[in-house]
């Protein structure tokens, strides 16, 4: 079975622009998360989707967004980019429907986006 | 709110020795705990989790972990590491059905020969 897909690995951007980072979840999952890693902050929950909905939302400012298609593939846009956006942008996808416990989160291996 | 501390933030030891990395929780109910693996380059993989019953779990590649509720502390152990655990060692912390994770700040594993 195929991993979790994303794509592209890295990207090199300047301040001001936007950027979309896309994520193919493991067949048969309906429910993709993303994160950010970065040095300072580690690991930070972005939102969650499943079947199209949104179902959790972390700190972030509004220039975060995401999306689910009805394929489950996901994507996220940052717009006006930051210094500060520059990581390690990871999708995790799940079955979703059950607990956090029984429907652990499988990774990417990220996106990593450098913002000049 | 759930927080989790990894209070080591480097860990080096010996190829063949064992290893202890120590995670602390904060959450007012009985947590789901795992813990992943991250090796350079990489996304994170899941060694083990934990959310009720036996309070030893063992994972993949021969790691184990122990739930102390009095302690609030959920520390995974290897009793012999290899070169290729060195990594970095990430305590997640969870809800139900709140569909994210809390992460510990992470621990590096140096291994020497």
């Amino acid at each position: 079975k195929a991993g979790v897909t994303q794509t592209p690995r890295y990207l090199i951007k300047t301040r001001g622009q936007q950027v979309t980072l896309s994520c193919s979840p493991i067949s048969g999952h309906r429910s993709v998360s993303w994160y950010q890693q970065t040095p300072g902050q580690g690991l930070q929950f972005l939102f969650e989707y499943f079947s199209e909905t949104q179902r959790n939302k972390g700190n972030f400012p509004g220039r975060f967004s995401g999306r689910q298609f009805s394929n489950s593939r996901s994507e996220m846009n940052v717009s006006t980019l930051e210094l500060g956006d520059s990581a390690l942008y990871l999708c995790a996808s799940s079955r979703g429907r059950e607990s956090s416990y029984n429907s652990p989160l499988h990774f990417g291996n990220g996106t990593r986006l450098t913002v000049t | 709110a759930q927080s989790v501390t990894q209070p080591d933030i480097h860990i080096t030891v010996s190829e063949g020795a064992s290893l202890e990395l120590r995670c602390n929780y904060s959450y007012g109910a009985t947590p789901y705990l795992f813990w992943y693996v991250q090796s350079p380059g990489q996304g994170l993989q899941l060694l083990l989790k934990y959310f009720s019953g036996d309070t030893l779990v063992q994972g993949i590649k021969g790691f184990e972990a122990e739930f102390k509720r009095s302690q609030s502390s959920f520390n995974l152990r290897k009793p012999s590491v290899h070169w290729s655990d060195a990594a970095e060692y990430f305590c997640a912390v969870g809800e139900a059905y709140d569909y994210k994770l809390s992460f510990g700040a992470g621990t590096t594993v140096t291994v020497r020969a």
